[in-house]
């Protein structure tokens, strides 16, 4: 119940292209689902989040996009980027979880010049 | 840079050493985490501590022992590790626990090997 299941677990995208990354989870109480990256030698930083009374959340060209009814969120990095090459790790967090995240299993993005 | 600091960057240690590692932020976040990473996986919580008190232990071993001295730093003190300790060990803060949306922000951890 607790957990998210990301794929795929690697993803090699062409410079210009889009990559999408999905995660899908059982526990309906998840009420917040943020995305973090993570590049070699550091520590993950927070991307974008989403709660689920919206579909969609964009800040530039990334996009979360939300299926309630589906329990499925997905990550989409629109006109990839060499620089975008790191792991991204989908996670999820309840309101009575004392602020635990739920991380997936991550997904290394290539992104090829 | 992030603003969540974690020193040192990197720690080599025996055994029988006793160590420590520190994190320190300036945000006013009143939550602070420890995580370990194994290369490759997701980050795995340890230890939440809210207002400066413990309010989470996911069973860690003795041999791991956190600290929070004030609401500005975390400490996990190490003693008698084992090799399978090794790992990236990543301190986060967030401004509480008490809704599911506070985004924690994580420094860039340190990296501990165990010979």
């Amino acid at each position: 119940q607790q957990q998210v299941k990301q794929s795929p677990q690697s993803l090699i995208v062409q410079k210009g292209g889009i990559s999408i990354i999905n995660c899908a989870y059982e526990n309906t109480a998840f009420d917040y689902f943020p995305w973090y990256q993570q590049f070699p030698g550091k520590g993950p930083a927070l991307l974008i989040a989403i709660r689920p009374d919206v579909s969609e959340k964009k800040e530039g060209r990334f996009t979360i996009s939300f299926n309630k009814s589906a329990k499925q969120f997905s990550l989409h990095i629109m006109d990839s980027q060499p620089g975008d090459s790191a792991t991204y790790f989908c996670a999820a967090s309840t309101p009575l979880g004392g602020s635990r995240l739920t991380f997936g299993e991550g997904t290394q993005l290539t992104v090829n010049p | 840079d992030t603003e969540v600091t974690q020193t040192p960057k990197h720690l080599v240690m025996g055994m029988t050493n006793k160590k420590s590692l520190k994190c320190e932020q300036h945000m006013g976040h009143r939550a602070m985490y420890w995580y370990k990473q194994k290369a490759k996986k997701p980050p795995e919580l340890m230890f939440v501590y809210s207002y400066e008190k413990l309010s989470i232990n996911e069973s860690v071993p003795s041999r791991f022992s956190p600290e929070c001295p004030n609401s500005s730093l975390l400490n996990l003190h190490l003693h008698a590790l084992q090799p399978e300790d090794s790992a990236l060990y990543l301190c986060a803060s967030s401004l509480g626990v008490l809704q599911s949306y506070q985004p924690q922000h994580f420094g860039d951890g340190t990296r501990l090997s165990i010979l």
